[in-house]
């Protein structure tokens, strides 16, 4: 998993709170990918970004949830008016600047376990 | 809803015997497999992926198998390995993986000694 690196690796944020949690890709990758991983459950995709645009968010709550991925800087996930039902582990993932199809798998960071209290 | 599933939420294996994993997808859209490995407190670990133009891809102990008729794949490994032991998720994808990937809910699979 090294390459993705995500920050930081635990996150604890009271009731109400915002949180931040950050993504840098891989070097040369320009596709970021956040998901979300609930107890028990398996990867959920949240949102997919190229640099300065949000392509797929189909995944991302309506509300109190954004992304970004500026020109400059890692990938932001926030989560404004945290709940309890927010506390997940965030995972960030990059592919190739170009996605080549077949054999561009995904790379994972090691996560943001956020809880809140 | 579930488009993908992995019915067996763990698997036990003896160190040396072949494990199987198994995934069943519901979605005719989906076009690329793959199979990550999840260690406690790491991100998931690409291990290997499957087209659907094949019906079969090995690399080294690990192969998986696509049968797209019955919309199920599986994942050999052998021998199995204690560091195998690990959870095991099942994704797809359309479009050849440009777009985000469904994941299953894993198979926490655990080699015995």
């Amino acid at each position: 998993n090294a390459g993705v690196m995500q920050n930081p690796r635990h996150l604890v944020r009271r009731r109400g709170q915002e949180a931040r949690l950050r993504c840098s890709p891989m070097k040369g990758h320009s596709h970021v990918y956040w998901y979300r991983q609930l107890p028990e459950e398996g990867l959920k995709f949240m949102v997919y970004l190229q640099k300065e645009n949000i392509i797929d968010e189909s995944g991302m709550p309506k509300e109190r949830f954004s992304a970004e991925f500026p020109k400059e800087g890692p990938s932001i996930l926030r989560i404004q008016q945290v709940v309890r039902g927010d506390s997940a582990a965030y995972f960030c993932a990059s592919s190739p600047t170009t996605p080549t199809g077949f054999g561009s798998p995904l790379h994972f960071g090691n996560g943001t376990r956020l809880t809140v209290t | 809803d579930q488009q993908v599933k992995q019915n067996s939420p763990s698997l036990s294996v003896q160190e040396g015997r072949i494990s199987i994993l198994n995934c069943d997808y519901t979605n005719s859209m989906f076009d690329y497999f793959l199979w990550y490995k999840k260690y406690p407190a790491e991100g998931p670990t690409f291990l290997i992926s499957i087209s659907s133009i094949k019906d079969k891809n090995e690399d080294g102990r690990f192969t998986v198998f696509l049968n797209k008729s019955a919309k199920h794949l599986s994942l050999h490994i052998v021998p199995s390995q204690p560091g195998d032991s690990a959870v095991y998720f099942c994704a797809a994808s359309r479009g050849g993986g440009a777009d985000g990937l469904t994941f299953g809910k894993g198979t926490h699979l655990i080699i015995q000694p």
